[in-house]
């Protein structure tokens, strides 16, 4: 079955570092889209990034970026200058087909 | 209004009351999305509508009944739901069904409670 995996329950890391959430993913489909979602304390979803999987560079949007290894089938997630405000839940997510499934989630607590 | 919005925000019912969810999209997508998030459970998507059409039931209770009357506007009616049907439920939008590049957008949610 195809399925995302996050490795990583919570994770601290204090303000102003970089911080690396893992992803990765099982698909036998060669056209993918993987996407990274943050859920705050309030409950919204908020869309971050999306990469494609025939996507030769890996995808940047402000501080996000997403460290793609499609041979290793990860696509982790890296949030450079940590602010307090990244305090979430972080989701990773895999389109294939008209399918749409979620990782379990990563909690991402920045320490002051 | 932006993006997608959702009425009510907090909810709580009894086991025998009848309240519906609303979701409105103004991203002008073509595929709207309810989703059900349990605490120390993944996200389970609930229904899928394409084109006003509904195009997936993930084996939900009849006691979640959904309308779509047209591409913008989403409800979910609940009627004599369980305790364990306590979650935030989410909705969300996309351009429509296909392709892997069809991003979905989300509301802020609806917490429910059923007592």
């Amino acid at each position: 079955a195809q399925k995302i995996t996050q490795t990583q329950p919570g994770m601290f890391v204090q303000e102003k570092e970089a911080v690396t959430l893992d992803c990765t993913y099982d698909t036998s489909d060669p056209s993918y889209g993987l996407f990274w979602y943050k859920q705050p304390s309030s409950g919204e979803m908020i869309f971050l990034i999306y990469q494609g999987s025939y996507d030769q560079q890996n995808a940047t949007e402000g501080r996000y970026s997403l460290n793609f290894q499609k041979a290793r089938k990860s696509a982790n997630l890296v949030i450079s200058a940590s602010q307090l405000g990244d305090s979430a839940m972080y989701f990773c997510a895999m389109t294939y087909g008209q399918n749409f499934v979620f990782g379990p989630g990563t909690r991402l607590s920045v320490l002051p | 209004e932006t993006g997608v919005t959702q009425t009510p925000r907090h909810l709580v019912m009894g086991m025998t009351n009848k309240k519906s969810l609303k979701c409105e999209q103004h991203l002008g997508h073509n595929a709207m999305y309810w989703y059900k998030q349990s605490a120390k459970k993944p996200l389970e998507l609930m229904f899928v509508y394409n084109f006003k059409e509904q195009t997936e039931n993930n084996s939900v209770p009849s006691r979640f009944s959904p309308e779509c009357p047209n591409s913008s506007h989403l409800f979910l009616h609940l009627h004599t739901l369980q305790p364990e049907d306590s979650a935030l439920y989410l909705c969300a939008s996309s351009q429509s069904r296909t392709g892997v590049t069809d991003t979905q957008y989300f509301g802020p949610g609806t917490r429910l409670t059923v007592l």
